[in-house]
């Protein structure tokens, strides 16, 4: 099982929709979670942290939930820059304070 | 520019051969990330310093491969008698220590590709 687990897609959405993703982890001990975004042929960019409480960016909101091990991502108003792959992390301090990313989730917002 | 940098950014190697990588990261960066990352997957770890001290090496990291930064500053990743499964996008990121997590800033990576 991978430490990191994502749906990878495609989602195909219309602009101006609401999209949600979901992603798992398996290691309780992680403490920190992030989202990323990645335009094809580029490298991974931070889009936002994920708090426990959770948090929100504009269109971006993110939620954790420690209890099922699991972070979302919902985007609303769907523009067609949003159109990326949507890579989730998760990592923890410990002797290994590496990041640990999932597979990423494809988004294609269209017309 | 303040971001991380790396060189070259494609490399066209023939099987055998050995290949070298370079990361200048963020200055005030005390880590230093080495992933790799094929078609449809997500970045995986290779390995990562803190200042000049690599501190982990992913089992994906095998004796053909190793990694320095000497002085704490830019890393090099050294691939020896390159393989076709090596061909990927080589990123290497920066981040600032910190308590819990914290966000890396990758580079634009170097592609490989092993014919």
């Amino acid at each position: 099982r991978k430490e990191v687990e994502q749906d990878p897609g495609p989602f195909n959405v219309p602009e101006g929709a609401t999209v949600a993703f979901n992603c798992t982890y398996s290691n309780s001990a992680s403490q920190s979670f992030f989202w990323y975004r990645q335009d094809c042929r580029k490298e991974p960019k931070l889009l936002m942290s994920v708090y426990s409480s959770g948090n929100e960016d504009g269109r971006f909101t993110a939620q954790l939930n420690r209890a099922s091990q699991y972070i979302s991502l919902l985007i609303r108003d769907s523009k067609l820059s949003d159109s990326a792959t949507y890579l989730c992390v998760a990592t923890y301090t410990g002797t290994a304070s590496k990041l640990t990313f999932g597979t990423g989730t494809r988004l294609q917002v269209t017309l | 520019d303040t971001g991380v940098s790396q060189d070259p950014r494609h490399k066209i190697t023939k099987r055998g051969q050995n290949v070298t990588f370079r990361c200048d990261p963020i200055s005030e960066h005390n880590r230093l990330y080495w992933y790799r990352q094929t078609l449809g997957q997500g970045p995986e770890f290779l390995t990562y310093f803190q200042n000049e001290a690599q501190l982990e090496k992913s089992r994906l990291l095998s004796d053909r491969f190793s990694a320095e930064r000497p002085k704490g500053s830019f890393s090099t990743l050294e691939i020896q008698r390159t393989e076709q499964g090596d061909s990927a996008m080589y990123l290497c990121a920066s981040s600032l220590v910190g308590t819990g997590g914290s966000p890396l800033h990758f580079g634009n990576g170097t592609r490989l590709t092993v014919t």
